[in-house]
């Protein structure tokens, strides 16, 4: 069974940090694009980050540039999201995801999420 | 930046009614890459429909969808009590992916 589970979400102040991860089980990231996607409280999804398999390719929305980086360790069958400089517009549920090349590139897996509040 | 605009907003209906939500894009999308999720509260969103057209791995079949160029239509073709929900389009160019702002559909 294919299995996302993020952690490290948490209350921190503004212009704070914070490292979000997802392990993955039941596959094998290394196959796979990984993303991550967040949701404000009572709003809409909005993709915020991308990582090829190998990790050579990296894109981000506009917003988050230069704050936020996404890597991976294969070997751990994990996914990262590090966060700096972190703004209130920020807080969000952060949701990381499995792209399916063979599915047009949609998102076929998701995990559950983690609560990232930037308040002071 | 291609931007999706979903309607209606809410689409108020009863158990057993069809459901029909659009997505427009602001540019023409490849079908390809066009995508429909459904968001329950509490829970991540699910992927239903890839490809435009093509039903996610246990996606029922009252859920089908269509479209080309900048207009996409979802139709629940009969309503079930764990179809009300919010759902999003979205779609992928240049790795970079957008959504809809999403459309409620509630019971009536």
């Amino acid at each position: 069974e294919v299995q996302l589970v993020e952690s490290g979400g948490g209350l921190v102040q503004p212009g704070g940090s914070l490292r979000l991860s997802c392990a993955a089980s039941g596959f094998t990231i290394s196959s796979y694009w990984m993303i991550w996607v967040r949701q404000a409280p009572g709003k809409g999804l909005e993709w915020v980050a991308n990582i090829n398999q190998d990790g050579s390719d990296k894109h981000y929305v506009d917003s988050v540039k230069g704050r936020l980086t996404i890597s991976r360790d294969n070997a751990k069958n994990s996914v990262y999201l590090q966060m700096n400089s972190l703004r209130a517009e920020d807080t969000a549920v952060y949701y990381c995801a499995r792209v399916r090349g063979s599915s047009g590139y949609a998102f076929d897996d998701w995990g559950q999420g983690t609560l990232v509040t930037v308040s002071s | 930046e291609i931007v999706l605009t979903q309607s209606p907003g809410t689409l108020s209906l009863s158990p057993g009614e069809r459901a029909t939500l659009s997505c427009r894009a602001s540019q023409s999308v490849s079908s390809s890459y066009l995508a429909w999720y459904q968001q329950k509260p509490g829970q991540a969103p699910r992927l239903l429909i890839y490809g435009a057209s093509n039903r996610a791995t246990g996606i029922p079949d009252r859920f089908s969808a269509s479209g080309s160029g900048t207009d996409f239509t979802l139709t629940i073709s009969r309503l079930e009590p764990e179809d009300f929900a919010v759902y999003y389009c979205q779609q992928y160019v240049s790795s970079l992916w957008t959504f809809g702002q999403g459309t409620k559909v509630e019971i009536k």
